[in-house]
């Protein structure tokens, strides 16, 4: 099964500054990487995915980035409803069978 | 407008049985393939495994399979999960969502279901 490690856990921003998120995994997924955010009480909804492209909708504040084993997610001038937590997903083996899409554990972007 | 809407919670005992649903519309049901994703009381995402709408072939997680079962009725336009015996640890909240066309990554996600299993 491929590992995914998002970091930091929690990361506090001011509005308007820019986040950073980070994501990891344990062997090659080429591009097939997908951002999450999700808040309280809400389901996810797809931000970002094949590690770059947006979803349609999502405004060109949140950017993805990377290739391989290491991604990076950025929201440029942080907006109150950002808050909330982002997850990595990599979907990387088709068909998934001996190895699963996986999820990283989730960075908590707080209000600083 | 696609939507997938999902069954209402559930609080079931220890060795129960239990079928939840995710009923899609807005969208040519059968191109699709749904996947099921499970959130833990206050964890994350974890992918459990997905099923073709058009022709129910699955694919399981391995930790999953043998424990849950995925169906879809395509002319209710609807998927399901099922148990056949409930455990403690299946006390989660459960995601359905679709798998974009080409990646599999998930654009449309139900509202998702509450279980709790608690004798």
């Amino acid at each position: 099964e491929i590992v995914m490690t998002q970091s930091p856990a929690t990361l506090s921003v001011s509005p308007g500054e820019r986040a950073t998120l980070s994501c990891r995994a344990s062997q090659s997924v080429g591009s097939d990487l997908a951002w999450y955010q999700q808040k309280p009480g809400q389901a996810p909804r797809l931000l970002i995915y094949d590690a770059s492209t947006r979803a349609p909708g999502i405004p060109p504040r949140f950017s993805g980035s990377g290739s391989g084993t290491e991604f990076t997610f950025t929201i440029s001038g942080l907006q109150s409803d950002d808050f909330a937590i982002y997850y990595c997903q990599q979907y990387y083996t088709w068909p998934p069978i001996h190895s699963p899409y996986t999820f990283g554990q989730g960075t908590k972007v707080a209000i600083k | 407008e696609v939507q997938l809407v999902q069954s209402g919670a559930e609080v079931k005992k220890p060795g129960e049985s239990l079928k939840i649903s995710c009923e899609g519309s807005g969208y040519n049901f059968t191109n699709y393939w749904i996947g099921w994703v499970r959130q833990m009381p206050g964890k994350g995402l974890e992918w459990m495994g997905i099923i073709y709408s058009g022709d129910s072939e699955t694919r399981y997680r391995p930790s999953v399979q043998g424990q849950v079962t995925m169906s879809v009725d395509k002319f209710m336009r609807t998927a399901y999960l099922e148990w056949s015996r409930l455990r403690a640890s299946d006390t989660a909240i459960y995601y359905c969502a679709r798998q974009l066309e080409g990646y599999s990554a998930y654009d449309f996600w139900g509202q998702g279901t509450p279980v709790t299993v608690s004798s």
